[in-house]
């Protein structure tokens, strides 16, 4: 069974740049979430979507970050425009339902200089 | 948001050595679970708990569900070079809510 996909793997963009980033999940999985991963930390959750449909995007910063899932499998997240502190591993994961268990994949690391 | 808090932050040991490490929380959770990330990698479920005392083995990993519901424990047994990696606790306070994770433990052991 394949994994959960994600590219790219590595990005480097200037600050007020935009980019995206895209995740695959892994096939019949309804809840997709994408977590931000600050050096030295553990993931924090930015968005869950199950199937097509938002779960929870309270800890998103919105003025900046969009996520969308529109045929309720793939998702892209984007960052427009960057700062430097989103230099971060972006994860996105996915699991059979809501909050069961959730399986990474292998992210994709944002340089903002 | 939640903070969890691991200790110790990082561990070099041995091989052959065991190791112990944990994870404690303000808010009582109901579910514990235990991941460890390889360096550029996604992390990789290592064992869940759902119930108050519970032990659970996978292989020569132990984890343990705290009776006050907020910590857990991972013990790994004779370590192994391919043991080295970070290693995070996530906890849930509702089933259906999200899962917080911990700041990590990272685990180096020398041959």
């Amino acid at each position: 069974e394949a994994g959960v996909a994600q590219s790219p793997r590595y990005k480097i963009i200037e600050k007020r740049q935009s980019v995206a980033f895209w995740c695959n999940p892994i096939s019949g999985h309804a809840t997709l979430y994408w977590y931000q991963q600050i050096l030295g930390q553990g993931p924090k959750l930015l968005i869950q979507f199950q199937n097509n449909g938002v779960v929870d995007d309270s800890q998103l910063p919105k003025d900046r970050f969009s996520a969308e899932r529109l045929k309720g499998v793939d998702s892209t997240l984007k960052i427009q425009p960057a700062k430097l502190e989103d230099s971060a591993v972006y994860l996105c994961a996915s699991s059979l339902r809501g909050w069961d268990t959730q399986y990474f994949g292998p992210g994709t690391r944002l340089t903002v200089l | 948001g939640q903070q969890l808090n691991q200790s110790p932050q990082s561990m070099f040991i041995q091989e052959g050595e065991d190791v112990s490490m944990n994870c404690t929380s303000s808010s009582i959770f109901n579910t514990w679970l235990w991941y460890k990330q390889d360096p550029g990698e996604g992390p990789v479920l290592l064992i869940a708990l759902y119930k108050a005392g519970e032990l659970t083995s996978n292989g020569r990993l132990t984890a343990q569900f705290g009776i006050t519901r907020k910590d857990s424990f991972l013990n790994i047994s004779a370590s192994i070079p391919s043991d080295v990696g970070i290693y995070f606790c996530a906890g849930q306070r509702n089933t259906g809510n999200q899962f917080y994770f911990g700041t990590g433990t990272s685990l180096t052991v020398i041959p």
